[in-house]
Order: structure tokens, then C-alpha cells, then sequence
């Protein structure tokens, strides 16, 4: 069965913080989203990764395809970071699965 | 601008009565499909289409139609909306099956 979990599912953290959120995966993929949602509840593309490592500003995402797991790092995290970050996976069959979210709270 | 467009972004109706969600992406993206969102369960693929004329089922199809006579649209058929069927739905666009997405800013439907 193609599952995709997230960990933690609440995060709160002091503005600063470096911030990693996991996602971890069942079965070998063919493409990873990160992806953040806003409390007014706009979904916007992060990253998408097949391998290896991507860097966009204060955002860092890495996957591990043999141990099947990616990481979203935040490093000097600010209050405007405060959203629901998701992950989805794109298995072999075209279907994307997605994770149930981690809420990322940062506290001035 | 690039953007993914979704109309209504509210819509409250009622048992049974027709209704159609529009998305239209202005990218010329193959790739689009529709999610829903509900508490608890988090995005789940309802369809999805790799170009004009080709669709297919995601992992809720049931209760719904979708059809994609042009490539910038791809509207969502609900053609006998139950209450279950209340939900957030979001619409997203990318240039092929492994690229970015780009979302619709969601249709807040409730079915009463």
C-alpha cells in the first residue's frame, strides 16, 4: 500500500529555531512536493525532488531515496513561517499521495 | 501571471441540485487534477488528467465528473452533491506528471 507519513504533526518553535519537518514513505516514487498551506488556505509549491537536495532562501529539502525519507529544514525561522507544511508523493501508478500535514507554529 | 483559477470560491447548495466547479490554468500545463480536503484526512486526488481528453480516476472519484475538452480547463461535475461531499477543493496545474504544482486558491463547498 502506497502511505506517506509526517512527523512531527505540531511543531512550535521560538523565531530563530532551525526547523526540520520528516516525511517518510512506503514504496519507491518517482517525484516528492513539499508543499505550504497559509491559515487562509492557499496551497503553494515548496520544492519538488526526485534526489539529492534543494535550496530555496531559509528553505533546504533533502531526500534519502534508499531509506525513503525527505526533510524540510528552516533555518532562522520567523513568525511568517507559522503555516501547514505537507508533503506528497507521486507514486508509479500517477497517483499523488499526500501526508496529513505538520502545523508549524513559531512564536515571536 | 501564472496562476491556476478556480470559480466559486464559496458555494453553499443544497441536496441533489447540479453543480460545476471551473479551474483554468493560463501556463499550457498537461497536467492537472483535483484534490479535496477535509479535517483529519488531509489532500486526496478525486481525478486527474495527463492532457486534453485523457482523464482518470485519483482515490475519491466516486460522486463526481470531470471532463477536459481544452488544455486550459478542467472543470469538476458534481452532478447529485450530497452532504459529504462537503469539503475544501483545490485544483492544481503542472507542466508534466514529475514538475512543480501550482494550485487554485480553493472552493469552499458545502452541500446542505
Amino acid at each position: 500500500k502506497n502511505e506517506v507519513e509526517q512527523s512531527p504533526q505540531n511543531l512550535t518553535a521560538q523565531e530563530g529555531e532551525f526547523i526540520t519537518i520528516n516525511c517518510s514513505y512506503s514504496v519507491g516514487i518517482s517525484a516528492l512536493h513539499w508543499l505550504q498551506q497559509h491559515p487562509g488556505g492557499g496551497i503553494v509549491s515548496l520544492f519538488m525532488l526526485s534526489s539529492g537536495k534543494k535550496k530555496h532562501g531559509r528553505l533546504i529539502a533533502t531526500i534519502n531515496i534508499q531509506e525513503k525519507h525527505s526533510s524540510l529544514h528552516i533555518t532562522a525561522s520567523h513568525p511568517r513561517d507559522s503555516a501547514v507544511y505537507i508533503c506528497a508523493v507521486l507514486f508509479g501508478n500517477e497517483k499523488l499521495t499526500f501526508g496529513t500535514g505538520t502545523r508549524l507554529t513559531i512564536i515571536p | 501571471e501564472a496562476q491556476v483559477t478556480q470559480n466559486p470560491r464559496y458555494l453553499i447548495t443544497v441536496t441533489g441540485k447540479k453543480l460545476t466547479v471551473t479551474c483554468s490554468q493560463n501556463m499550457n500545463h498537461e497536467y492537472m487534477s483535483w484534490y479535496r480536503q477535509d479535517p483529519g484526512l488531509g489532500l486526496r486526488q478525486i481525478y486527474y488528467s495527463m492532457n486534453v481528453e485523457v482523464t482518470d480516476k485519483g482515490d475519491v472519484p466516486e460522486g463526481y465528473k470531470v471532463s477536459r475538452k481544452e488544455k486550459r480547463n478542467f472543470p469538476l461535475i458534481l452532478e447529485s452533491p450530497s452532504p459529504n461531499q462537503t469539503s475544501l477543493y483545490f485544483c492544481a496545474s503542472s507542466s508534466r506528471r514529475r514538475a512543480e504544482a501550482f494550485f487554485g486558491q480553493g472552493t469552499r463547498l458545502t452541500v446542505v
